[in-house]
């Protein structure tokens, strides 16, 4: 059984930029999740997305996007980066419609927002 | 919105139970209580979950009050490597998110 991976580990990026975050679920799941932890905090839910669109998001703005794939491979997009951003992004699997769900977390992105 | 009470810290001896206790007393009838864990630089691991009845597995133990307004996660042998941020989450049964609040950071020391 292969877990929840992330890539990049680690990312530098100036105010303004766009960056792209990488999800691969583990095998035999179906949704994704994403959550962003500042330092010192716990994570806040960003968005979860199951058959390919947007199942439910927290309060992130726009800015804020994602994408499923039919692997269920996911992507988090972040536009106009500012400092606030910086954290580190973490992405959760599992599999919908199961009684005893839950998320399987991958090790994270950290990104840093200079 | 955490809707969890935790001690924001607590020291525990190696190879003793630990007892890591959540308030959670505006918790509904269909809200199940998770713990998850995580160790620093990693993503959060889950541990165990409940509703009513007091559960068990090859982890940790949960114990739920009667009233269902506080739970105390057991780890009965603590390890160095049970040292993380432990976090009690209320959820209904497959809601899309899982709302994160401080934790309790755990310390084991030898």
């Amino acid at each position: 059984e292969t877990g929840v991976t992330q890539s990049p580990t680690h990312l530098i990026k100036t105010r303004g930029q766009q960056v792209t975050l990488r999800c691969s679920s583990q095998s035999g799941h179906n949704t994704v999740s994403w959550y962003q932890q500042a330092l010192g905090q716990g994570p806040q839910f960003i968005f979860q997305y199951y058959r390919e669109e947007e199942n439910g998001r927290g309060n992130f703005p726009p800015r804020f996007s994602g994408l499923q794939f039919p692997n269920y491979s996911s992507e988090l997009n972040v536009n106009a980066l500012e400092l606030d951003d910086s954290a580190l992004y973490l992405c959760a699997s599992s599999l919908a419609g199961v009684l005893t769900d839950t998320q399987c977390f991958g090790p994270g992105t950290r990104l840093t927002v200079l | 919105d955490a809707k969890t009470t935790q001690p924001p810290s607590m020291d525990c001896a190696e190879g003793r139970a630990a007892n890591l206790p959540c308030n959670h007393s505006t918790i509904s009838g269909n809200e199940y209580v998770y713990w998850y864990r995580q160790i620093h630089s990693q993503g959060p691991q889950y541990i165990i979950h409940g509703l009513k009845n007091n559960e068990t597995n090859e982890m940790a133990s949960l114990i739920i009050t009667e009233d269902r307004k506080s739970s105390t996660l057991i780890l009965p042998h603590a390890t160095l490597r049970d040292t993380a941020v432990y976090y009690c989450i209320v959820r209904v049964l497959n809601d899309y998110k899982l709302s994160f609040g401080a934790g309790t950071t755990v310390t084991v020391r030898a």
